[in-house]
């Protein structure tokens, strides 16, 4: 049971936009930054947006995050097949004194 | 180009000890950034391990409480090194571990500790 909730699985056809959610509680996306990986098949995780909005060079402004009170939101616009992996929300949390993740979501491009 | 390189990693008997190494390269003022060790299980999601914090924190370290007390996160900024020094490991250690910058997006590879008699 991760401290932060996602959806196991989402899916979408090419073109179409997407959400991941992410809940969590006062103690971690309530109070602190999120941040959110990719991970394609078989590679390590790649940061997607760090310190809640802000993107990496090189990453597309496809992605986009919403953030309110203890939840957030990855949205992927324009579904490309290249987008089917893993993703995970993670911040820090204030109770447990550490980083925690997400359980992950799968997206599927149908 | 900054790159991270995890190594150390191999088959070890449950009890038994290992040490991972991550070493940056092209990565400027390495003592400015806090370093991140995470693992997945295999066909698991990621679980983060422990934290190296940066330069202006004194390179103060915390743990999962999963491995608080077995686990030792060391650095050595003349090498540009981050270690991951794991005692007591059981089967539920088995994983790729990863080593990472938290606000910079650079991983590892990973290097996989498979803990098995």
């Amino acid at each position: 049971q991760s401290v932060l909730t996602q959806p196991p699985s989402v899916s979408g056809t090419p073109g179409q936009r997407v959400t991941i959610s992410c809940s969590g509680s006062s103690s971690n996306i309530g109070s602190n930054y999120i941040y959110w990986y990719q991970q394609l098949p078989g590679t390590a995780p790649k940061l997607l947006i760090y310190r809640d909005y802000q993107r990496p060079s090189g990453v597309p402004d496809r992605f986009s995050v919403s953030k309110s009170g203890t939840s957030a939101s990855l949205a992927i616009s324009g579904l490309r097949s290249e987008d089917e992996a893993d993703y995970y929300c993670a911040g820090w949390d204030d109770g447990l004194r550490g980083r925690v993740f997400g359980g992950g979501t799968k997206v599927t491009v149908l | 180009e900054v790159q991270l390189v995890e190594s150390g990693g191999g088959l070890v008997q449950p009890g038994g000890s290992l040490r991972l190494s991550c070493t940056a390269s092209g990565l400027t003022e390495f003592s400015d950034h806090h370093m991140d060790w995470v693992r997945q299980a295999p066909g698991k999601g990621l679980e983060w391990v422990g934290r190296s914090r940066n330069k202006p924190n004194s390179y103060t370290t915390q743990y999962a409480a999963s491995v608080q007390g077995r686990f030792t996160i060391s650095r050595d900024v003349s090498t540009n090194s981050v270690f991951l020094q794991m005692n007591s490991l059981t089967t539920e250690d088995t994983a790729v571990y990863y080593c990472h910058t938290v606000t910079l997006p650079y991983w590892g590879r990973g290097t996989l500790v498979t803990v098995s008699s």
